[in-house]
């Protein structure tokens, strides 16, 4: 499979605290984007990183990638209990319209 | 106008029904999207159009059609389906990445909520 896998699969803190969620994946990839999934509904585009950056910033949002690992991270700081919902990573394979995403981060910040 | 918008919200439907979902999008994207979801699990990629033409079929099975009668539309037609075809069932545009190895971002519907009883 293509899919990547992110870890943790859930992730409880309290509002204020940061979140850490962690995505990997099998091939070689051009870019990587983190989308956010409110419960049920569609996903919303958060951040793009390709693969000659190492770390990209967007408000209270940091993504790092590290290509030798296949592994990339999203820190969300200062968390509000807006941001509960679930986080996937998603490649695209090969030169095609085809994105694979990661098996996503449920995300519960409590106020 | 960055919405891409999908009817019905909700359906339920026997076995032996015929329904269509339908999605839409006025951004000029020529790349659209099909993705099943169950809970608590990632979307699947099920078929890709580019430019009104299919271009990636995941091995859906049958009883999923697809058509594209035009650049803003896409449908779903759903026929026989079975009680494990219960699902979210989201559409998405982008700009066409064929042969492009910039990547863009899909935009999502809010989404179908399917229950085949």
């Amino acid at each position: 499979s293509q899919q990547g896998e992110e870890d943790p699969q859930a992730l409880s803190i309290q509002e204020g605290e940061n979140a850490t969620m962690n995505c990997s994946y099998k091939t070689s990839i051009n870019n990587l984007q983190w989308y956010r999934q409110n419960s049920g509904r569609g996903l919303v585009h958060l951040i793009l990183i390709r693969s000659n950056e190492r770390e990209k910033h967007s408000g209270r949002l940091r993504v790092t990638l590290d290509t030798s690992k296949k592994s990339s991270s999203l820190l969300i700081t200062a968390s509000r209990a807006a941001d509960t919902a679930s986080y996937f990573c998603a490649t695209r394979w090969g030169n095609f319209n085809k994105f694979y995403f990661g098996s996503g981060t449920k995300l519960n910040v409590k106020p | 106008d960055t919405e891409v918008t999908q009817t019905p919200k909700h359906l339920v439907m026997g076995m032996t029904n015929k329904k269509s979902l339908k999605c839409e999008q006025h951004m000029g994207h020529r790349a659209m999207y099909w993705y099943k979801q169950k809970a608590k699990k990632p979307p699947e990629l099920m078929f890709v159009y580019s430019y009104e033409k299919l271009s990636i079929n995941e091995s859906v099975p049958s009883r999923f059609s697809p058509e594209c009668p035009n650049s803003s539309l896409l449908n779903l037609h759903l026929h026989a389906l079975q009680p494990e075809d219960s699902a979210l069932y989201l559409c998405a545009s982008s700009q066409d990445m064929r042969n492009n190895l910039r990547s863009r971002e899909q935009y999502f519907g809010p989404g179908t909520r399917l229950t085949v009883t």
